[in-house]
């Protein structure tokens, strides 16, 4: 069925440090993983993205790694920063068809 | 390059009406996804349109519907509005159907119904 299990739900970390959230999915056939970074009266915008045929991408601060075989993956923000406050979620792209499946959101704070 | 546009924002309804959202894609998709934000049930696909034409639906019931126009741009019809249809209504295109692009949202349309 269609499911991304996300955790934390909440995540408080102190600036300067490194914030991690972890996602499950459930579609085996899946191959394409997006992140998405929604701030308080926008919509969801698309931070970084890893498709199936590598294990591992990055960009600045942003990383995001994919275990295909454990069907997990994990987004990586290093060096947080006050503007990196906001929900993110995971995602991956149904593989019957073109509909995102969205896991239910990490927020996350960074503490000065 | 303007990104995905969506009106009206902000939308107050009363129960029993029927809205009509509008979304704009980026020039050049042709894919247009509409999604249902809420506090409970998070974000969920509700269908997705690809030149005309309904490729995907979710799980919602026959009161919500759209349409897409040959310039892409589309739009959703929710009729006999219910007090659970309060959400943030969110568009999103992509170039097209396939698995690997990206999908990227508007800022939604914040509907209330009282």
């Amino acid at each position: 069925g269609e499911n991304v299990e996300q955790h934390p739900s909440t995540l408080s970390v102190q600036e300067g440090d490194s914030a991690v959230i972890k996602c499950t999915y459930s579609d085996s056939a899946s191959n394409y993983f997006p992140w998405y970074k929604q701030e308080l009266g926008k919509g969801p915008q698309l931070i970084i993205d890893i498709r199936s045929n590598v294990g591992e991408k990055k960009d600045q601060r942003i990383a995001v790694t994919l275990n295909k075989t454990a069907k997990h993956f994990s987004l990586h923000i290093t060096e947080t920063q006050p503007e990196d406050s906001a929900v993110y979620f995971c995602a991956y792209k149904d593989s019957s068809a073109s509909k995102i499946i969205f896991g239910s959101g990490t927020r996350l704070s960074i503490r000065p | 390059k303007a990104g995905v546009t969506q009106t009206p924002r902000y939308l107050i309804k009363t129960r029993g009406q029927q809205v009509t959202l509008s979304c704009s894609p980026i020039s050049g998709h042709r894919s247009v996804s509409w999604y249902q934000q809420t506090p409970g049930q998070g974000l969920q696909f509700l269908f997705e349109y690809f030149s005309e034409t309904q490729r995907n639906k979710g799980n919602f019931p026959g009161r919500f519907s759209g349409r897409q126009f040959s310039n892409s741009r589309s739009e959703m019809n929710v009729s006999t509005l219910e007090l659970g249809d309060s959400a943030l209504y969110l568009c999103a295109s992509s170039m097209d159907s396939s698995s690997y692009n990206e999908q990227f949202f508007g800022p939604g349309t914040r509907l209330t119904v009282l």
